[in-house]
């Protein structure tokens, strides 16, 4: 089945500075691509998504990039600030259905 | 707020017994989800319902069941409840005309259960 693995497992930068957060999937059947922040005891948070055939995708300060030769995704956030501090989650689709999640990434922004 | 209810918020229970976790998804979403985030598994699928039938089938215990009510809610039942089980669970609704997935999944805020 799918498996999605996610780098680095925790993330420290200061403020105004960018951070990635990179992804990979088995499966090439994958379609669909989101990324999700998690809150200490809160619900994951959809932030942005990006299927298969588009390449690039951009919301203000968040973008993802889909390699779908390489099978990897990143997430890249500019001008960090402190409440970009989460737990970021990577998933991917495959066969379209359920969410396969990576293990996530602890991101801490510094002031 | 996504728009996808669960009860209760909390739940604490002992090992060996039985509880169900309740489930209303956004208004107009035919397709659920159950998820299980625990400390060392992180978040795994469980299983999907689609207008009243079982859609796909994770990592999901024989000592679990599921099922979707023709109001769309769904209940996700845990029984023989071991200490391993102590989890979020976390349901989510999806946009999808089909069942098929490939679209956005909101999360419910999630049933904390305790097992001891």
């Amino acid at each position: 089945g799918e498996n999605v693995e996610q780098h680095p497992s925790t993330l420290s930068v200061q403020e105004g500075d960018s951070a990635v957060i990179k992804c990979t999937y088995s499966d090439s059947a994958s379609n669909y691509f989101p990324w999700y922040k998690q809150e200490l005891g809160k619900r994951p948070q959809l932030i942005i998504d990006i299927r298969s055939n588009v390449g690039e995708k951009k919301d203000q300060r968040i973008a993802v990039t889909l390699n779908k030769t390489a099978k990897h995704f990143s997430l890249h956030i500019t001008e960090t600030q402190p409440e970009d501090s989460a737990v970021y989650f990577c998933a991917a689709t495959p066969g379209g259905t359920a969410l396969i999640f990576g293990k996530g990434t602890t991101l801490s922004v510094s002031s | 707020d996504s728009g996808v209810t669960q009860t209760p918020k909390h739940l604490i229970t002992a090992t060996g017994q039985r509880v169900t976790l309740r489930c209303s998804p956004r208004s107009g979403d035919l397709s659920v989800y159950w998820y299980q985030q625990s400390l060392d598994q992180g978040l795994q699928f469980l299983i999907q319902y689609y207008n009243g039938e079982e859609r796909a089938k994770g990592n999901i215990l024989e000592r679990f069941s599921a099922q979707q009510f023709p109001d769309l809610h769904s209940e996700l039942n845990l029984s023989s409840l071991e200490l391993g089980d102590s989890a979020l669970y976390f349901c989510a609704s999806s946009t999808s005309r089909t069942g098929t997935g490939g679209d956005e999944q909101y999360f419910g805020p999630g049933t904390r259960l305790t097992v001891t």
